[in-house]
Order: C-alpha cells, then sequence, then structure tokens
C-alpha cells in the first residue's frame, strides 16, 4: 500500500474534465516536497506529464494541469479524448521512508 | 535525442542474483546534474522507485530494498548496472531505467524512460 493515495479508476466521456487527486501527509507531499505525474499507456513505459507540481514538459498538451495544496496534489485533464485513456501515477518524495515514492496509480477509462 | 534500454536475463530462480544494465545515449554520466534511476513494476501493479545514482557517483536506495541493491555506473560505456541480491517471486517486474530530469531537487522526476524489461523469478 502506497503513502500516497490514488482514487483506483476514474471515467469521463469525450469533451469532458476530470481529476485525479494525489493524497499524502505530513511526511511527504504536506512537507512541501514537489509532486510529478506521469502517464502510462497500455504496454508502455511511463512518460512524465507534469513536473514540480504544475509544470508541463515540452510537448504535453495544455489540456493537463497539476496543482498542489496541502498534503494533497491533483492532475486535471480537461477536453478528454480517447487518447488519454491510461494508467495515471503520482510521485513524491517521503522524509519517513527516506525515499522517492510512487502512488498506487488511477486507471482512466473514457466512456 | 535521449534514448535508454534495460538489458538482462530472461528468466531469474529464486535466490539468485540480478544483473540489469541500462545503456544510453544522449546525454553523459560525467555531466554535472545527470542522474539515472531504477524504477520496477510488478505485472498490474504501480510502479516502485528503486535506486539512483549521480553524475558524481552519490547513490540513493530505496531503503526497503537497500540490504539487496548495488548500483553502479561506467560511462566509458554509457551504462548503469542495477544488481538485487536474493531474489524471490515477489521480484517480478518490469524493470525501468530512466533519466533523471535535469534541475529536479530533492524529488527527482524522470524525463526519459527504457521500454522496460520484464524479469520473471521462478524455479
Amino acid at each position: 500500500q502506497s503513502v500516497l493515495t490514488q482514487p483506483p479508476s476514474v471515467s469521463g466521456a469525450p469533451g469532458q474534465r476530470v481529476t485525479i487527486s494525489c493524497t499524502g501527509s505530513s511526511s511527504n507531499i504536506g512537507s512541501g516536497y514537489d509532486v510529478h505525474w506521469y502517464q502510462q499507456l497500455p504496454g508502455s513505459a511511463p512518460k512524465l506529464l507534469i513536473y514540480t507540481n504544475t509544470n508541463r514538459p515540452s510537448g504535453v498538451p495544455d489540456r493537463f494541469s497539476g496543482s498542489r495544496s496541502g498534503a494533497s496534489a491533483s492532475l486535471a485533464i480537461t477536453g478528454l479524448q480517447a487518447e488519454d485513456e491510461a494508467d495515471y501515477y503520482c510521485q513524491s518524495y517521503d522524509s519517513s521512508m527516506r525515499g522517492a515514492v510512487f502512488g498506487g496509480g488511477t486507471q482512466l477509462t473514457i466512456l | 535525442q535521449i534514448t535508454l534500454k534495460e538489458s538482462g536475463p530472461t528468466l531469474v530462480k529464486p535466490t539468485q542474483t540480478l544483473t540489469l544494465t541500462c545503456t544510453f545515449s544522449g546525454f553523459s554520466l560525467t555531466t554535472t546534474g545527470v542522474g539515472v534511476g531504477w524504477i520496477r513494476q510488478p505485472p498490474g501493479k504501480a510502479l516502485e522507485w528503486l535506486a539512483l545514482i549521480y553524475w558524481d557517483d552519490d547513490k540513493r536506495y530505496s531503503p526497503s530494498l537497500k540490504s539487496r541493491l548495488t548500483i553502479t555506473m561506467d560511462t566509458s560505456k554509457n551504462q548503469v548496472v542495477l544488481r538485487m541480491t536474493n531474489m524471490d517471486p515477489v521480484d517480478t517486474a518490469t524493470y525501468y531505467c530512466a533519466h533523471r530530469r535535469l534541475g529536479s531537487g530533492v524529488v527527482p522526476s524522470f524525463d526519459y524512460w527504457g521500454q522496460g524489461t520484464l524479469v520473471p523469478v521462478s524455479s
């Protein structure tokens, strides 16, 4: 069980907006550690989607956005497209575990 | 263009030592700030960070696996090697190596990933 909690699944229709939460604690996100987000398409390696809470690497559409508040972070996806169907992971650092940690992952289904 | 590729055995027996090699191009591990990490993913499960090596040979390990892991680099070959001792069937996973994004702080992010290599552990 990960120290970063994500909902196992979310879904939305094309064109809609969804958010994926990443809930941590005072030993990770709540201590101010940065959060990164990855997208993993079926059968592929993860891809960096958001780094340092809110930043998009070159080539990532602005439909994807990240935020952090308190001990939680969120990934928002607007204008859902079929190609967004994937697993999404948050990542941060945990001071009690003394290492990088990933969330349990969220499967996004496009209805 | 940055690329990474993992290589290793197609099957490992319980108690054996796993040796994985990450061969990369497009960057150098002699450049300040550069790092290469290893992350694994059991079938159908979440990602798990294992280890990270920096350009200055600083090494970081997952505390839960530290006693079993060794990460090294060979800058002349552009390779990073991960060794994991005493393999168990629960270690069956796809193992990825990844480039640490330059400018990452305490929390490294990984902007380029290898394709991964599936390592089954079975007798």
